[in-house]
Formats: C-alpha cells, structure tokens, sequence
C-alpha cells in the first residue's frame, strides 16, 4: 500500500530538548516536505526536498533542520524545541512538484513545554 | 509571493444542505489549484485538481470545483451534504512546475444531522 508514515504520532517535550521526527514514503517519490498546521494558518511549509541531498527552506524554516540522505526518509529535526513549535506536522510526497497531488502522512502532534 | 484566502472559517450547515467553499489566490501566472480535505483525526486526502482544460472540476464524494481566472478564484461546491462530510477544507495553489504548494487557512465545516 502506497503511504507516508510518520513517527512519532505524538509528543511532548520540554523547551531545549533535541528531537527528531521520522518520515518514510514508499513510493519512490523525489519530492518531500514538512509542513506545521496551525488554527487559522492552514499549512505551511517548513523545508522541501527535491532529491537525495537537496533541501531548501519553505515558507517558516527558522528552528529546524532537515536532512535527505535516502530517497524514501526525510527526517525532521528540531535541535532546541522552543513553545511556539508546538503544533502538528505533516510530511507529504509526491513525484512531481508542480502538479501532482502531494501524500500526506498522518501528522505529528508536537508539545512543546 | 503567492497568498490563498478562504474566506470562511466556520461553516454549519444541516444535511442535505448546499456547499460552497471561497477561494482566491494572489499569484497571476499559471496555477495548478487543489482542494484537499481533512476527516477528524485524520490526514489530508486530495478532493480535486485543476492544471488545465474544463474549468469545472469534478471531485470525489460529489465534490465540485470551478475555477474563474478571472477572479482568481477556485470555489469548492456540493449540491447536497452528508454528516459525513464534516472536515476542514483547505484550498492550495502552486505556480506551474513551481517548488511551493501555499495552502490557505483552511474552513471547517460542520454538517448537523
């Protein structure tokens, strides 16, 4: 079955304290990215991957990290959590960038005390 | 930059009512335009696509969209709701083979029974 997973579903965490947010896609797509939802922003776009090792920042980048070392995993990082990256997360794939529809994983909800 | 606008937050209706969902966007090149929906407690699933031809979209579940370039608009409609069909709604635009999908804030909408 073609699908994005993500690990983990939830979390809560203290201010400062290094996490990492798992994502795998099994569809051989190229393009990746993390986006956080928030009530009223809709979903935005944190970092995109392209290939294996081409990242770029999206629209809200500031305190995280991403890295794409294999196709299929795209990891989130968050090197010093700060309360307002309390939110949730989704990674989503798709083979074309321009105009195919992107695969959402199931979302990560993050708390950041 | 590219903006998407929904210009309701909160929509209750009853069933069997009538739905239709705003959308405008800001970027005036050629747009691919996406409608995905948001069960609870679930991830993003697309409901319908537009990148060219017939302006009208047909969608899954009896969804429909119209797309007025014109207007810079991509309007979300369904003649007859069901229960089932509460969610949160989000418009999302991306520039032809372009990096970014810019997703708006997202409507919820509530279906009484």
């Amino acid at each position: 079955e073609a699908q994005v997973t993500q690990n983990p579903r939830y979390l809560i965490t203290v201010t400062g304290k290094k996490l990492t947010v798992t994502c795998s896609q099994n569809m051989n797509h190229e393009y990746m990215s993390w986006y956080r939802q928030d009530p009223g922003l809709g979903l935005r776009q944190i970092y995109y991957s392209m290939n294996v090792e081409v990242t770029d920042k999206g629209d809200v980048p500031e305190g995280y990290k991403v890295s794409r070392k294999e196709k299929r995993n795209f990891p989130l990082i968050l090197e010093s959590p700060s309360p307002n990256q309390t939110s949730l997360y989704f990674c989503a794939s798709t083979q074309d960038r321009g105009s195919d529809t992107q695969y959402f994983g199931p979302g990560t909800r993050l708390t950041v005390l | 930059a590219q903006s998407v606008s929904q210009h309701n937050h909160h929509v209750i209706l009853s069933e069997a009512a009538s739905l239709e969902l705003g959308c405008n966007y800001s970027y005036g090149g050629t747009v691919n335009l996406f409608w995905y929906v948001q069960y609870p407690g679930q991830h993003l699933q697309l409901l319908l696509k537009y990148f060219s031809g017939d302006p009208l979209v047909k969608g899954i579940k009896g969804f429909e969209a119209e797309f007025i370039k014109s207007k810079f608009s991509f309007n979300l409609r369904k003649p007859s709701v069901q229960w089932s069909d509460t969610a949160e709604y989000f418009c999302a635009v991306n520039k032809a083979a372009g990096n970014k999908l810019t997703f708006g804030g997202g409507t919820r909408v509530l279906v009484k029974p």
